[in-house]
């Protein structure tokens, strides 16, 4: 599995727009960006997975560069309840051991 | 969306009992799951990886006869903790791998997670 390099935490405002990269710089041709949000005393949710260029759904945008070394989750005008920690996973998950970095701790202020 | 339910979600137990973890992928099958540790304010640490039918693979420093592992089913994936001591205090979460669908890759899913509490 890629060892993904994060932020280890940032802050922003309500209404702000948020990006948050991710470096992976060893990712296989195989494997997939997946972004997991995580509360505490909660288990992960999925955010959103991407294997190239731009990702959108209901709740973020994935955006991943030409050479797929890094990642960047977006996160449009984020609120309160986005305060979490967000986690980069880079892998083809069946065939790896699904090893979690650091995370990056997201703190939302009004 | 896929759901992994993880049962129960807190436990609190006295030094020397064993403590059973469920965690089941409701609307799937989930021939691989996986088990994670998590301190306060710390990433998750993979355990082991449960793989249905076959032997749990364990990671290193992981004592298997301490966490062991049972993957009976393919919707349900058990750890039990034996012989509990304060130091496997700890919030465990497990996952499990929604197969490829439609146009769509795997997936991994997560439970919510139970608070292991040794007194």
């Amino acid at each position: 599995l890629a060892k993904t390099t994060q932020p280890i935490s940032m802050d922003s405002y309500e209404g702000q727009e948020v990006n948050i990269t991710c470096s992976h710089n060893n990712i296989a041709t195989n494997d997939y960006i997946t972004w997991y949000q995580q509360f505490p005393s909660q288990g992960p949710r999925f955010i959103i997975q991407g294997y190239k260029t731009k990702v959108t759904n209901e709740v973020a945008s994935l955006f991943i560069p030409a050479d797929r070394k890094s990642s960047t989750l977006s996160l449009p005008r984020v609120s309160l309840s986005d305060t979490a920690v967000y986690y980069c996973l880079v892998g083809a998950l069946k065939a790896d051991k699904l090893i979690f970095g650091t995370g990056t701790r997201l703190q939302v202020f009004p | 969306g896929a759901v992994v339910s993880q049962h129960p979600s807190r436990v609190i137990c006295k030094s020397g009992t064993s403590v059973k973890i469920e965690c089941r992928s409701l609307d799937f099958q989930a021939t691989t799951m996986f088990w994670y540790r998590q301190f306060p304010k710390k990433s998750l640490m993979l355990m082991a990886t449960s793989n249905e039918g076959s032997k749990a693979t364990y990671e290193q420093g992981v004592e298997k006869d301490k966490f062991l592992i049972n993957h009976a089913s393919l919707t349900l994936s058990t750890l039990t903790v034996t012989s509990a001591h304060p130091e496997d205090s700890s919030f465990y979460i497990c996952s499990a791998i929604l197969p490829r669908q439609g146009g769509s890759v795997e997936k991994l899913f997560f439970g919510s997670g139970t608070q292991l509490s040794v007194l």
